[in-house]
């Protein structure tokens, strides 16, 4: 079974500043996917960013950017000119990439509270 | 597009009612899923469906929970009888086919049982 640890249950920076959330997971699949999602107190999931395991290049939308790295199971976020908009929730997840059973599992961690302080 | 629309927002009720809970997918998504998020557990998978059958309920907690997709746009997840434990937000998601396409959740249903 697949499992996605979030060691930072929380964390603060300051508005406008660079912040990093960490992610490592254990699988011994070699095809997968990896989401970071947001949950703002409005309480509605929001996709972030992904990545797919066979890209060598890390995913980038905007602000935000991952370091994915494959070896060590490690898949952070990192958030660029933090802004008081992305106070939230932030869940990283897993998903299998090859057919079958349980290919469909969405495994979350447990999250990680991030405080962007004006 | 609408996007993942579920009712209500918010339900209280008290031990022993039964509990509705409804979502509408995105419109073309075949996938739909129920999830439970509390602060100790995190979020958990109750059901899957695809193509409006259930893939997979071992997730689901006790026969007190069921869940129906009765076609593409629409499904239920019912609690009865409803238990103080079983508060917690309830959401629905939805997705097209596999691979990296991601889920797509509603607002979720913020559910108290007193």
């Amino acid at each position: 079974a697949q499992t996605v640890t979030q060691s930072q249950p929380e964390m603060s920076v300051q508005e406008a500043e660079t912040v990093t959330l960490s992610c490592t997971y254990d699988t011994s699949e070699s095809n997968y996917y990896l989401f970071w999602y947001k949950q703002p107190p409005s309480r509605q999931m929001i996709l972030v960013i992904r990545q797919e395991a066979y890209k060598q290049q890390n995913a980038t939308e905007n602000r935000f950017s991952v370091n994915f790295q494959k070896a060590a199971k490690s898949f952070s976020l990192k958030i660029s000119d933090s802004q008081l908009g992305d106070t939230a929730m932030y869940f990283c997840a897993f998903k299998r990439g090859t057919s079958g059973a349980g290919s469909y599992q969405l495994t979350f961690g447990k999250g990680t509270k991030l405080s962007v302080i004006p | 597009d609408a996007g993942v629309i579920q009712s209500p927002r918010h339900e209280v009720t008290e031990m022993g009612q039964e509990v509705t809970l409804r979502c509408k997918p995105i419109s073309g998504h075949n996938s739909l899923f129920w999830y439970r998020q509390t602060m100790m557990r995190g979020l958990e998978l109750l059901i899957y469906f695809n193509n409006n059958v259930p893939i997979d309920d071992s997730g689901m907690p006790e026969d007190r929970f069921s869940a129906k997709m009765p076609n593409a746009s629409f499904s239920t997840l019912k609690i009865q009888p409803s238990e103080p434990r079983d508060s917690a937000v309830y959401f629905c998601a939805s997705c097209y086919g596999r691979g990296n396409s991601p889920l797509h959740f509603g607002n979720g249903t913020r559910l108290t049982v007193t």
